[in-house]
């Protein structure tokens, strides 16, 4: 079955630095979409993407966060200056085009410790 | 606004005992549910899903879920446990069927199976 890889697999930073959590979808796949989760806490949604654009985002999702697909296969998402709070498992997803296949596919995750 | 409460963060079986994880939701429009499983080191995959139809749902690995509407319920069952359904489960309701849009996400169980 095809597979959604992210990196690292854990990334530790200090407060108030920048990271870039990365993700290649699955190649046929056009909508993306990362949500993480914070120990102990429930999967929480962040934002969708589709068509070079953010479609959706949660409250979570401020200024701080950006997303971005700078070339045909990779998914990124930037915190600009994390905050010890900012530290969760973050997963990628991806899915096909609307009406074909709507299965959700998520990478394994990137565990990120902000101290 | 939905939510989802998965009754029991850790559930211990006896291998070949039946597996029962309890999921109730809250949508104020009719709802699509999801069982996702998180094997350790992996990403979530769908289990199964329900959207329309027939509320007694079958997925991967011998699991089903009854959705049940008059109790608001989508509990998962499988009639014999396996060492390898040692994992983490995620009950996720969502109002986008064709999307698996915004998931929202219960707190998940975890399930050991013991020999």
């Amino acid at each position: 079955e095809p597979e959604v890889t992210q990196t690292p697999s854990h990334q530790v930073t200090q407060m108030g630095q920048e990271v870039i959590l990365r993700c290649v979808p699955i190649s046929n796949h056009l909508y993306f979409y990362w949500y993480r989760q914070i120990l102990g806490q429930k999967v929480e949604f962040l934002v969708s993407f589709y068509n070079n654009e953010i479609s959706e985002k949660s409250e979570i999702f401020d200024d701080q966060f950006s997303v971005e697909r700078p070339d045909g296969s990779n998914f990124t998402l930037k915190i600009r200056s994390t905050k010890l709070e900012d530290s969760a498992m973050y997963f990628c997803a991806s899915r096909a085009v609307r009406g074909n296949n709507e299965k959700l596919f998520f990478g394994s995750g990137t565990q990120l410790s902000v101290l | 606004a939905q939510s989802v409460t998965q009754l029991g963060s850790h559930v211990s079986v006896s291998e070949g005992a039946l597996v029962l994880l309890r999921c109730n939701y809250s949508s104020s429009v009719p709802p699509y549910l999801f069982w996702y499983v998180q094997y350790p080191n992996q990403g979530l995959q769908l289990l199964l899903k329900y959207t329309t139809g027939a509320t007694l749902v079958k997925g991967i690995n011998g699991f089903e879920a009854e959705f049940k509407k008059s109790e608001t319920s989508f509990h998962l069952t499988k009639p014999s446990a396996h060492m390898s359904d040692a994992a983490e489960y995620f009950c996720a309701v969502s109002d986008n069927e064709a999307a698996g849009n915004k998931l929202t996400f219960g707190g998940g169980t975890r399930v050991l199976v013991k020999p």
